[in-house]
């Protein structure tokens, strides 16, 4: 059965440095996603990608993220400068349609910022 | 806002036993209502939906009834067994444009033998 993938599983880096999360979502999907998971909190959207470009976001995805779709296979999320708060869990999603369709996800990325 | 709220864990059960774990909403319009479901070290899984009011979503023994009286979605499971310990994450969507899901915050479920 088709998968979402993420690499790395855990990332590990200094605040300040820049992170790049990657993503390949099942391969005739047309709509990607990624949320994040703080500990102990609630999963939270961050943003939603189609036709190549940007066509939701939350109010966490401030102008130090940013999302590439850079050859038809991966999906990936910039973090520019990070914080202490950007550690958590980051999770890929993708679908083929909109409205019911199932959104499916990768098992995560987690991102340790020190 | 829309948002969900999930009773809080973990929740600790014999193998058999019976499960319940709550799920409340609030949303502005007719949302869908998912459960999903993270094995260790494992991704979000769907494990059931349902897309209208009265809707029963079911899938390997659990069940869930969109009530919209009540604003609920509380999943059940007759008799859990030791492989369904995971976290169970209850999620809304509205269905309108690029849908995203709005989670509640998971709740664990050990089952012993």
């Amino acid at each position: 059965e088709p998968e979402v993938t993420q690499t790395p599983s855990h990332q590990v880096t200094q605040m300040g440095q820049e992170v790049i999360l990657r993503c390949v979502p099942i391969s005739n999907h047309l709509y990607f996603y990624w949320y994040r998971q703080i500990l102990g909190q609630k999963v939270e959207f961050l943003v939603s990608f189609y036709n190549n470009e940007i066509s939701e976001k939350s109010e966490i995805f401030d102008d130090q993220f940013s999302v590439e779709r850079p050859d038809g296979s991966n999906f990936t999320l910039k973090i520019r400068s990070t914080k202490l708060e950007d550690s958590a869990m980051y999770f890929c999603a993708s679908r083929y349609g909109e409205g019911v369709d199932t959104q499916y996800f990768g098992p995560g990325t987690r991102l340790t910022v020190l | 806002g829309d948002s969900v709220t999930q009773m809080e864990g973990p929740v600790t059960l014999s193998e058999e036993a019976f499960l319940t774990i709550n799920c409340t909403y609030t949303a502005t319009g007719y949302p869908s209502l998912f459960w999903y479901v993270q094995y260790p070290g494992e991704g979000l899984q769907l494990l059931l939906k349902a897309t209208k009011a009265d809707d029963k979503g079911s899938n390997k023994g659990f069940e869930a009834t969109y009530r919209k009286e009540t604003t609920s979605f509380h999943l059940e499971k007759g008799s859990v067994q030791v492989s369904d310990s995971a976290v169970y994450f209850c999620a809304l969507e509205l269905n309108s444009g690029y849908s995203t899901l709005t989670f509640g915050k998971g709740t664990m479920l050990l089952v012993s033998p």
